[in-house]
C-alpha cells in the first residue's frame, strides 16, 4: 500500500539556521514525489516535485530536496531559514499517470524563532 | 490561467444538518478532481476522487458523499453531519495524463456543533 511517513511533526528552528524536513515514502510503482507549504487557514502550495532525473530538485523560496532511491526518502532543506518560512509542511506521492491518488503526509510544522 | 474555487470559506453547522460543499475549477476541462480532509494533527487524508463526470471513488467509508454533476464542478455532501465531521476540507485538481502536480483551492473550515 502507497504511504508517506514525515517522522518530524514538528521542528523548531532559529532564523538563519539550515533547515531539513524528513520525508519516507512506500510505493509499489515509480513514484512522483511533491513537497507542499501550507499557511495557515490556507491552501497547499506546491514548492517542488521530483519524478526522473537529477535526484537534487530546485523550488521555489529556495527551497530544494534530494531523493534517495535506496532509503525511499525525498528530504527538503534550505540552507537559511526565514522567518516567513514558517508553515506547515506535506510531503506527497502521486502516480506517474493522473486520474489515481494522490498521499500526503501527516505534515510537519515548522516554527522559526528570532 | 486555471483557478479553483471553494466555497464556503467557513461552515458551522449543528448535528445532524445537512452539508454541501462545492468545488469548481476555470481554465481547464476534464480535470482529476479530489476531496481531501484535514484534522488537526492528522496531515491531508483523501476522501474522494473522481476522473469524469459521475465518476466518483471513495478512499474511506464514512458519512459523506461526493458528486460531480458537471465536468468541472465537484461537490462534497452529508446528510447528516457528526461532530467527527468538523475539519478543513480541501478540493484540488489535477491535469490528465502524466507528470502532474495537483492544485488546491482555498479550503472549509467546518465546525459540527
Amino acid at each position: 500500500a502507497q504511504s508517506v511517513t514525515q517522522p518530524d511533526i514538528h521542528i523548531t528552528v532559529s532564523e538563519g539556521a539550515s533547515l531539513e524536513l524528513r520525508c519516507n515514502y512506500s510505493y509499489g510503482a515509480t513514484p512522483y514525489l511533491f513537497w507542499y507549504v501550507q499557511s495557515p487557514g490556507q491552501g497547499l502550495q506546491l514548492l517542488l516535485k521530483y519524478f526522473s532525473g537529477d535526484t537534487l530538485v530546485q523550488g521555489i523560496k529556495g527551497f530544494e530536496a534530494e531523493f534517495k532511491r535506496s532509503q525511499s526518502s525525498f528530504n527538503l532543506r534550505k540552507p537559511s531559514v526565514h522567518w516567513s518560512d514558517a508553515a506547515e509542511y506535506f510531503c506527497a506521492v502521486g502516480a506517474v499517470f493522473s486520474g489515481n491518488q494522490f498521499y500526503f503526509g501527516t505534515g510537519t510544522s515548522l516554527t522559526v524563532i528570532p | 490561467s486555471q483557478t479553483i474555487h471553494q466555497w464556503p470559506a467557513t461552515l458551522v453547522q449543528p448535528v445532524g444538518s445537512p452539508l454541501s460543499l462545492e468545488c469548481t475549477v476555470e481554465g481547464t476541462s476534464n480535470p482529476n478532481l479530489y476531496w481531501y480532509r484535514q484534522a488537526a494533527g492528522r496531515g491531508l487524508q483523501l476522501l474522494f476522487y473522481s476522473v469524469g463526470i459521475g465518476q466518483i471513488s471513495s478512499e474511506v467509508p464514512q458519512n459523506l458523499s461526493a458528486s460531480r454533476p458537471q465536468d468541472r464542478q465537484f461537490i462534497l455532501s452529508s446528510k447528516k453531519l457528526l461532530l467527527s465531521d468538523s475539519g478543513f476540507y480541501l478540493c484540488a485538481w489535477r491535469r490528465q495524463g502524466r507528470l502532474t502536480e495537483a492544485f488546491f483551492g482555498q479550503g472549509t473550515r467546518l465546525t459540527v456543533v
